[in-house]
């Protein structure tokens, strides 16, 4: 079964606005990964935030974590339609190497 | 610098056959991956491999075998192909999840069994 759920399933902004995706996790995590998957290829790492950590910035990327919710947050700010793509949220339990993955957001960026 | 590359990138197979998908890395990683990735379904995890000589079940193993070949090398066998197993399979290796680079994936291998 999926650890993470993403939120919206599908989100169509335009070229300068924010997007802003969600993620819900069931079980406690070491960390939570956010990853991009451009159509057709593979996915690419781009953030991760650790257990302890409330907020990390990468560049136009702002992500939020809330144990107590079991959920994260992803913004792109000033979205350009390079952003467009399906954005992955993944989570590793306790004592485990492994990441389980949500079912993504499709992000479509118009310019 | 290849990263990590996965061989057939296509792959068509009729009910009952065998094949094996290819998966190489050269970042020196301990942790190497398979997973399956479906319409809705996001991806889930078929086996993976913790350290060389080391192979362990995910969510969904049934139908496959995998071998850890060394530390580069790992491949995924299906032994009889059905069609519920038309997906797109990637690969992915980490040095160590606790580190900030998290997984290095491979481009996918289309596989359609008809």
């Amino acid at each position: 079964s999926q650890q993470g759920e993403e939120d919206p399933q599908a989100l169509s902004i335009q070229e300068g606005e924010n997007a802003t995706m969600n993620c819900s996790y069931k079980t406690s995590i070491n960390n939570l990964q956010w990853y991009r998957q451009n159509s057709g290829r593979g996915l690419v790492h781009l953030i991760l935030i650790r257990s302890n950590e409330r907020e990390k910035h990468s560049g136009r990327l702002r992500v939020t974590l809330d144990t107590s919710k079991k959920s994260s947050s992803l913004l792109i700010t000033a979205s350009r339609a390079a952003d467009t793509a399906s954005y992955f949220c993944a989570t590793d339990g306790l004592n485990t190497d492994k990441l389980i993955f949500g079912t993504g957001t499709r992000l479509q960026v118009f310019p | 610098n290849a990263g990590v590359t996965q061989t057939p990138k296509f792959q068509v197979l009729k009910t009952g056959q065998s094949m094996t998908l290819q998966c190489a890395q050269d970042m020196n990683h301990n942790s190497m991956y398979w997973y399956r990735q479906d319409p809705g379904m996001g991806l889930r995890l078929i086996y993976y491999s913790a350290s060389e000589g080391t192979t362990d079940k995910g969510e969904v193993p049934n139908g496959y075998n995998v071998s850890r070949l060394n530390k580069r090398e790992f491949s995924l066998r299906l032994e009889s192909a059905a069609p519920s197993q038309t997906s797109v399979y990637f690969c992915a290796s980490s040095e160590q999840i606790f580190r900030e680079g998290g997984y290095t994936f491979g481009s996918g291998t289309r596989l359609t069994v008809v």
